[in-house]
């Protein structure tokens, strides 16, 4: 059985990084065509893809975030870590992480959200 | 980037109801789109991969048409557990996968 959890810190201040991880079990980031996003979606709104990484440790981002992400994944922990920077209060949100079942184009699994609210 | 654009942002249905949703991607995407369903408070809950193929476990009420830049997910005989919020996702790109905005589905 698949899971993914996701643990951030509820609040974050304005300007400050936010680091968000993803711990999963039932498949490993070793083997090949395995994959973990991240994806956010503010209160109310719409889905938004962040970034990804591959089990080769190649790495995908969001254009319009790209110089603010950076995607890690810890093969011993079972964990993939999205770090962003410089946040504001808009990036209010629930962050999801997702695991790509290799040959499946769909994110095929979601942790349950975390709430990170960007606030003072 | 490829731009996924639903129709319509909302709509009023009741049970029993045959429903279609559109996504529209801003070029061809082939068939590289993925259907989810979300539910107030819960992570979105995969039901359709590459244009028409169910995930496991997905009512066959639910199907999936469309190619190219066209797409339709249709909902025959509307259930009380199938009012939520749908999106889209294109695949095709190899960069970024973009969503729709979604479509809400409310009783009537």
């Amino acid at each position: 059985q698949i899971t993914l959890k996701e643990s951030a810190p509820t609040v974050v201040q304005p300007t400050q990084t936010l680091t968000l991880t993803c711990s999963f079990s039932g498949f490993s980031l070793k083997t090949h065509g395995e994959a973990v996003a991240w994806i956010r979606q503010p209160p109310g709104k719409a889905l938004e893809w962040l970034a990804l990484v591959y089990w080769n440790d190649g790495k995908r981002y969001s254009p319009s975030l790209k110089a603010r992400l950076t995607i890690t994944k810890d093969t011993s922990k079972n964990q993939v870590v999205l770090t962003m920077t410089n946040v504001h209060p808009a990036e209010t949100a629930t962050y999801f992480c997702t695991h790509r079942v290799w040959g499946v184009p769909a994110e095929s699994h979601w942790g349950q959200g975390a709430l990170v609210t960007v606030s003072s | 980037d490829i731009q996924m654009t639903q129709s319509p942002s909302s709509l009023s249905a009741s049970v029993g109801d045959r429903v279609v949703i559109t996504c529209r991607a801003s070029q061809s995407i082939s068939t590289f789109l993925s259907w989810y369903q979300q539910k107030p408070g819960e992570a979105p809950k995969p039901l359709i991969y590459s244009a028409s193929n169910l995930h496991s476990g997905v009512p066959s009420r639910f199907s999936g048409t469309g190619s190219g830049t066209d797409f339709s997910l249709i909902i025959n005989s509307l259930q009380p557990e199938d009012f939520a919020t749908y999106y889209c996702q294109q695949f095709y790109s190899t960069l970024t996968w973009t969503f729709g905005q979604g479509t809400k589905v409310e009783i009537k």
